[in-house]
């Protein structure tokens, strides 16, 4: 079973919508979550980080996690062109930060 | 200059060559990390280094040293590399550690081709 899982994607959504992305991960001592924004040919950068159950609104971007379903998930808000990029879940547990392959979206203009 | 920066961006190298991607960060982080990323699979952790010291070795073949001679620098000698290595190699850095719940900052990678 793979630590983290992410649906690759690709997801298309309209410009001004909502896209939602999600994740889920096997460790259940797991503490810290984590959002990283890649676009093409960049390295990852850090957009959001959750540690408790609920949700955490950041500007456009919330990240809702729940513990008992080792679920997280990220929400974009009236998605922009500049939106497009793989994103990347990332979950810390047993002393490293683990990733899934990422889920990529293309906002359409 | 600031955060983390990873020279060469690009690099191409035979099989038989020796070479060094070279990492450095300017945040006065404790702990640096080598990651390779592979085209739709997930970033693999390879190596870790806390206050210096290699804490996690992921299984990586011994064609991959790394080397950590202070807490701002870390290395990643290559010899003997297979085609199969080509990839994206990223350096990232944390403050405290591992666990560190601010996350990992990460430097632009160096793209590596193995021919």
């Amino acid at each position: 079973q793979k630590e983290v899982e992410q649906n690759s994607g690709p997801l298309s959504v309209p410009e001004g919508a909502i896209a939602s992305l999600n994740c889920t991960y096997s460790d259940r001592v797991s503490q810290s979550f984590f959002w990283y924004r890649q676009y093409s040919g960049k390295s990852p950068e850090l957009i959001m980080s959750i540690y408790s159950n609920g949700d955490k609104e950041d500007g456009r971007f919330t990240a809702q996690l729940n513990k008992a379903s080792q679920y997280v998930s990220l929400l974009i808000r009236d998605s922009q062109p500049s939106d497009s990029a793989t994103y990347l879940c990332a979950v810390n547990g047993d002393y490293k930060l683990s990733f899934g392959a990422g889920t990529t979206v293309t906002v359409r203009a | 200059e600031t955060g983390v920066t990873q020279t060469p961006r690009h690099l191409v190298m035979g099989m038989t060559n020796k070479k060094s991607l070279k990492c450095e960060q300017h945040l006065g982080h404790n702990a640096m990390y080598w990651y390779k990323q592979s085209a739709k699979k997930p970033l693999e952790l390879m190596f870790v280094y806390n206050f210096k010291e290699q804490t996690e070795n992921n299984s990586v073949p011994s064609r991959f040293s790394p080397e950590c001679p202070n807490s701002s620098h870390l290395f990643l000698h290559l010899h003997t590399l297979q085609p199969e290595d080509s990839a994206l190699y990223l350096c990232a850095s944390s403050q405290d550690g591992p666990q560190d719940l601010r996350g990992y900052t990460f430097g632009s990678g160096t793209r590596l081709t193995v021919v």
